[in-house]
């Protein structure tokens, strides 16, 4: 069975509003990765946070992991129409395996 | 540098045909993975390899063998190809920080 489950499965906004993103997952994890998948294309890594880390930032990415509720939170802050997507939370397993999550399908209209 | 290949990018079989996807990596990473996507399942992972000459299940590993005799190839290979196989593989290789770099995917269709 799948390890992540992401949550809303959709999600439609305006160009400059926020988007938030939510993972949970099973089992404990070394750590938790976001990635992006435009259509039809490979996926593409967002950014890592590790078991020990709270919170993290990349441009305008924003992570956060609760170990203690086996969650974690992509926030897209002033989201343009480019970061239409959909995106995969991924958890590390063992030091090898990625196991990733069912995706979130995000719309952003201009 | 090319990262990560896939060959072919499309495929139709029929119904127990064979047929090996292959995957090419440039970065010199030692673990190499294959996932299959079908529509609001995500990613799946198949088989996996941490090393040149070693290869591990995944979550979904019954009907495909791996193969990884070069450090730069794994082979994903389905001997008796089902409709049930039908899907995208995509492969990825691990730097050593912990992420994935993927290939473009491979349309594979199984009448």
């Amino acid at each position: 069975s799948q390890q992540g489950e992401e949550d809303p499965q959709a999600l439609s906004i305006q160009e400059g509003e926020n988007a938030t993103m939510n993972c949970s997952y099973k089992t404990s994890i070394n750590n938790l990765q976001w990635y992006r998948q435009n259509s039809g294309r490979g996926l593409v890594h967002l950014i890592l946070i590790r078991s020990n880390e709270r919170e993290k930032h990349s441009g305008r990415l924003r992570v956060t992991l609760d170990t203690s509720k086996k969650s974690s939170s992509l926030l897209i802050t002033a989201s343009r129409a480019a970061d239409t997507a959909s995106y995969f939370c991924a958890t590390l397993r063992n030091t090898d395996k990625l196991i990733f999550g069912t995706g979130t399908r995000l719309q952003v209209f201009p | 540098n090319a990262g990560v290949t896939q060959t072919p990018k499309f495929r139709v079989l029929k119904t127990g045909q064979s047929m090996t996807l292959l995957c090419a990596q440039d970065m010199n990473h030692e673990y190499m993975y294959w996932y299959r996507q079908d529509p609001g399942m995500g990613l799946r992972l198949i088989h996996y390899s941490v090393g040149e000459g070693t290869t591990a299940k995944g979550e979904v590993p019954d009907g495909y063998n791996v193969s990884r005799l070069k450090k730069q190839n794994f082979l994903l290979g389905l001997e008796s190809a089902a409709p049930s196989q039908t899907s995208v593989y995509f492969c990825a290789s691990m730097r050593y920080t912990g992420e994935l770099f993927f290939g473009e995917g491979s349309r594979l269709t199984v009448l």
